[in-house]
């Protein structure tokens, strides 16, 4: 079976910029939530979509957007980067419910010139 | 958010048992305790999870405090590829699909040949 799958898996981008992340979950899974993980340290919560709605958002700028799509899949969005958003940005993939585990991706990382 | 609190490192010798302490005295009655681990360049990975009652499965085992203050992860045999940062989670019961995983920095677990 396929696990979360993430693209890109690297991305490049100036200052200013927008960017756009892809995560398809695994099959069945309706819940997928986005993390922010700078280097050397632990993933951020950003959102959770459950079946195409927002379930929670963490504590981040207007700047970070999201939508999940009819099929489960999810697209995250950052406008006017600033280098400080060059991150490994991870997926997971679950149930949706804090009794259950989560399947996270490889991540896309971004880097911010 | 509920927060957890671990060492920073942990140092094991191979085939041997480790023991992976987690503080969460701010606990509630509904938080699950979530255990993940991130081996280098790769997104997290479930290890396990329980809410009251000590947990078994394949890869570890959840030991549970009774008063659910503290937790600790138990691999009962370390290997080499056992060595990964480890991270103890809360996952607050929002509602019935909301999943918001808080992570710390994490112990990173160190294998010795």
């Amino acid at each position: 079976d396929a696990g979360v799958t993430q693209s890109p898996t690297h991305l490049i981008k100036t200052r200013g910029q927008q960017v756009t992340l892809r995560c398809s979950p695994i099959s069945g899974h309706k819940s997928v939530s986005w993390y922010q993980q700078v280097l050397g340290q632990g993933p951020q919560f950003i959102f959770q979509y459950y079946e195409k709605e927002e379930r929670g958002r963490g504590n981040f700028p207007d700047r970070f957007s999201a939508r999940q799509f009819p099929n489960y899949s999810s697209e995250l969005n950052v406008n006017a980067l600033l280098l400080g958003d060059s991150a490994l940005y991870l997926c997971a993939s679950s149930w949706g419910t804090a009794t259950t585990e989560a399947f996270f991706g490889q991540g896309t990382r971004l880097t911010v010139v | 958010d509920a927060k957890t609190t671990q060492p920073n490192s942990m140092e094991s010798n191979e085939e041997e048992p480790v023991h992976l302490p987690c503080n969460h005295s701010t606990i509630s009655g509904t938080d699950y305790i979530h255990w993940y681990r991130q081996l280098p360049s790769q997104g997290p990975e479930y290890v396990i999870h329980g809410l009251t009652s000590n947990v078994n499965n394949r890869m570890a085992s959840l030991a549970i405090a009774e008063d659910r203050k503290s937790s600790t992860l138990i691999l009962h045999r370390a290997t080499l590829r056992d060595a990964a940062v480890y991270y103890c989670i809360l996952a607050a019961r929002v509602d019935n699909y909301g999943q918001n995983f808080v992570f710390g920095p994490g112990t990173r677990l160190s294998v010795l040949p």
